[in-house]
């Protein structure tokens, strides 16, 4: 099973610039995936990007970019140019050789100050 | 157009009586999930069905009873609630028992007094 690792319950960034969200992961599968959601105070749970353990380059989806140190076992989300609207919680989560389950970090406040 | 809804998406009740959640999406998607979010923001899956057969019981009491008439339906079932079983509760669906994007309904806070 996966074991995920977000070492930062809070962190501040000015608006405009990049931000660095850590996450480490542990699984001994051959096989597995890593997602980041984001969860702003309304609670809803919003998909921001994906990593496969095969994927060769790092995954970026618009501003968001994923970070992927396989043998490191991180996988850190970068957001460049932060906005007012990025100031939410963020998970990180993985998902097992099954991939039939997805086991989240304990997430990471984001406060975006103007 | 809704993807993944739930129902409702607040319940207050006392011990001891019994709820339902309902989930439903017009994904088309294969596979269901039921997480809980505690106080501390902590998530954890619950369940998991595939095309209506259950895949996952991550150990949760058997007060916990999900039902998928469907596939595209999957309801929990919360019987003799007890305080500690206060805590938001989110329904996930994707496409496929694969490393494909869970997508996650809006939640139903639950508030057990």
């Amino acid at each position: 099973a996966q074991k995920i690792t977000q070492t930062q319950p809070g962190m501040f960034v000015q608006e405009k610039e990049a931000v660095t969200l850590d996450c480490t992961y542990d699984t001994s599968d051959p096989s597995y995936g890593l997602f980041w959601y984001k969860q702003p105070s309304s609670g809803e749970m919003i998909f921001l990007i994906y990593q496969g353990s095969y994927d060769q380059q790092n995954a970026t989806e618009g501003r968001y970019s994923l970070n992927f140190q396989k043998a490191r076992k991180s996988a850190n989300l970068v957001i460049s140019a932060s906005q007012l609207g990025d100031s939410a919680m963020y998970f990180c989560a993985g998902t097992n050789n099954a991939g039939n389950m997805l086991t989240f970090g304990g997430g990471t406040r984001l406060m975006v100050k103007p | 157009d809704t993807a993944v809804s739930q129902t409702p998406k607040y319940l207050v009740t006392q011990m001891g009586n019994d709820k339902s959640i309902k989930c439903e999406q017009n994904l088309g998607h294969d596979t269901m999930y039921w997480y809980k979010q505690d106080s501390k923001k902590f998530l954890k899956i619950m369940f998991s069905y595939n095309n209506k057969e259950l895949i996952i019981n991550e150990t949760v009491p058997n007060r916990f009873s999900p039902k998928s008439p469907d596939k595209a339906h999957l309801n929990l079932h919360i019987n003799s609630l007890e305080l500690g079983d206060s805590a938001v509760y989110f329904c996930a669906s994707s496409q496929e028992t694969g490393n494909d994007e869970q997508y996650f309904g809006p939640g139903t806070r639950l508030t057990v007094t």
